[in-house]
């Protein structure tokens, strides 16, 4: 079955540290990865999608088929990445549909 | 302007009645969905469209029931609100699996169910 996990409900963080959110999925074949971020009582909106391979607001990920991981990262965070993170999954065989995993929370302190 | 809302934004309903939900997009996007959000749970699809009067189930349809009589228009119902259904809800749009398969979301609703 199709799965996205994102092993982390809450990452705290420091100013200028780095990040990674992770996110590992399971699925049958050449899946497509995006990241999606939502700012408190907001919509959600896309970050990134793997294809594409750009950096938005100093985010990127890369897409390992052999980990099945999509792992998003930044250098050094800053207060306004405090949102919470979405890992989702489409693909061929998905009729158009997106699996969004658990989400997790990123809390950047000053 | 992200081309999609929904309404109504809030509203708070009794056990036992019916609440509708729209959902109305102004790029002619085929496809169309309703997810949940949860805590704990991330976002979990409801029904999606797949065109005009084309519907299908999601992981969790239990309760809920979905219209598209038209491209723009996308209507979720809660035959009869229960408070397990007291969520926020998204509508989100796309252009499907030939196109990127990338969709764009509404500002959500929240329900809550008494």
């Amino acid at each position: 079955a199709q799965r996205v996990t994102q092993p982390e409900k809450l990452l705290s963080v420091f100013k200028g540290a780095p990040v990674e959110l992770k996110c590992n999925y399971s699925y049958s074949g050449s899946p497509e990865l995006f990241w999606y971020v939502q700012y408190s009582r907001q919509r959600l909106q896309l970050l990134l999608r793997h294809i594409s391979r750009e950096s938005i607001k100093g985010f990127t990920a890369d897409l390992n088929k052999g980990e099945t991981s999509f792992h998003l990262k930044k250098p050094f965070a800053q207060e306004e990445d405090s949102a919470m993170y979405y890992c989702a999954l489409s693909g061929p065989n998905q009729g158009g549909k997106l699996i969004f995993g658990q989400g997790t929370e990123l809390s950047v302190k000053p | 302007d992200a081309g999609i809302t929904q309404s109504p934004r809030h509203k708070v309903t009794e056990t036992g009645t019916p609440v509708t939900l729209r959902c109305h997009q102004t790029e002619n996007h085929r496809y169309m969905y309703w997810y949940r959000q949860d805590p704990g749970h991330g976002l979990r699809l409801i029904h999606y469209s797949y065109g005009v009067k084309d519907t299908d189930k999601g992981e969790v349809s239990d309760g809920y029931s979905v219209s598209r009589s038209k491209t723009e228009d996308f209507l979720l119902t809660l035959e009869s609100a229960t408070s397990s259904q007291t969520s926020v809800y998204f509508c989100a749009m796309g252009q499907g699996p030939y196109s990127g398969n990338t969709i764009y979301f509404g500002e959500g609703s929240w329900l809550t169910v008494v």
